[in-house]
């Protein structure tokens, strides 16, 4: 397997405009997470799916982010619309399972999401 | 609420030194998962270690060991003659036994090792 794949890598874009982050899991794989990366809040959740369905989206800053798994690989973060503070590198994760059972999550390589 | 502490903002060592990174946890829950992931400079990030609350047992794997405590809510790591190619962040994160292995993050370690 390739691994969890993120699109695009990089994305600048002007404060206003819609901004659409692209994620296919791992093959096989029942969760995915989204987390942002900054300098003042380090990693944090966003949300996470299990089988497709939104389980926990405490961790969506605001209405203006929306996510969606529209089927089991494939997985958009949207935010609409963007503003300079959402600057950040965002990761797709995905894993297998819960319990002793489960296995960690592997995470994409981010996409460095840039608003001026 | 989960919380994970990585006092340890920088480290810097010098090449073939030992070095260990500090990582303490905070649950409620009886069953978790801590975990150590690696962040070098291209910026992906990069498993290293999963352990659950009830294996206490220390592990080796190379240049790398650990250390869990639960008496001190501590998941220390150490890296054995440390090599520039260490160079990283080391992210500390627990996560509880639900939601796939959802984490909590540290604020991360940021180790540079130099020649």
């Amino acid at each position: 397997d390739a691994g969890v794949i993120q699109s695009p890598r990089h994305e600048v874009t002007e404060m206003g405009q819609e901004v659409t982050l692209r994620c296919k899991p791992i093959s096989g794989h029942d969760y995915l997470f989204w987390y942002r990366q900054t300098m003042m809040r380090g990693l944090e959740l966003l949300i996470y799916f299990n089988n497709n369905v939104p389980i926990d989206d405490s961790g969506m800053p605001e209405d203006r982010f929306s996510a969606k798994m529209p089927n089991a690989s494939f997985s958009t973060l949207k935010i609409q619309p963007s503003e300079p503070r959402d600057s950040a590198v965002y990761f797709c994760a995905s894993s297998l399972g819960q319990g002793l059972g489960s296995t960690e999550a592997f995470f994409g390589q981010g996409t460095r999401l840039t608003v001026v | 609420a989960q919380k994970v502490t990585q006092a340890q903002t920088e480290i810097s060592v010098v090449e073939k030194e030992d070095v260990t990174l500090d990582c303490v946890y905070e649950t409620r829950d009886t069953t978790y998962y801590l975990f150590w992931y690696k962040q070098p400079p291209s910026g992906e990030l990069v498993f290293l270690i999963r352990r659950n609350s009830f294996d206490e047992q220390n592990e080796i794997s190379g240049r790398y060991s650990w250390n869990f405590q639960k008496s001190t809510s501590s998941f220390n790591f150490t890296i054995t003659a440390s090599q520039v190619v260490d160079s990283a962040v080391y992210f500390c994160a627990l996560s509880d036994t639900g939601g796939g292995n959802k984490l909590t993050f540290g604020t991360g370690t940021q180790l540079k090792v130099e020649l």
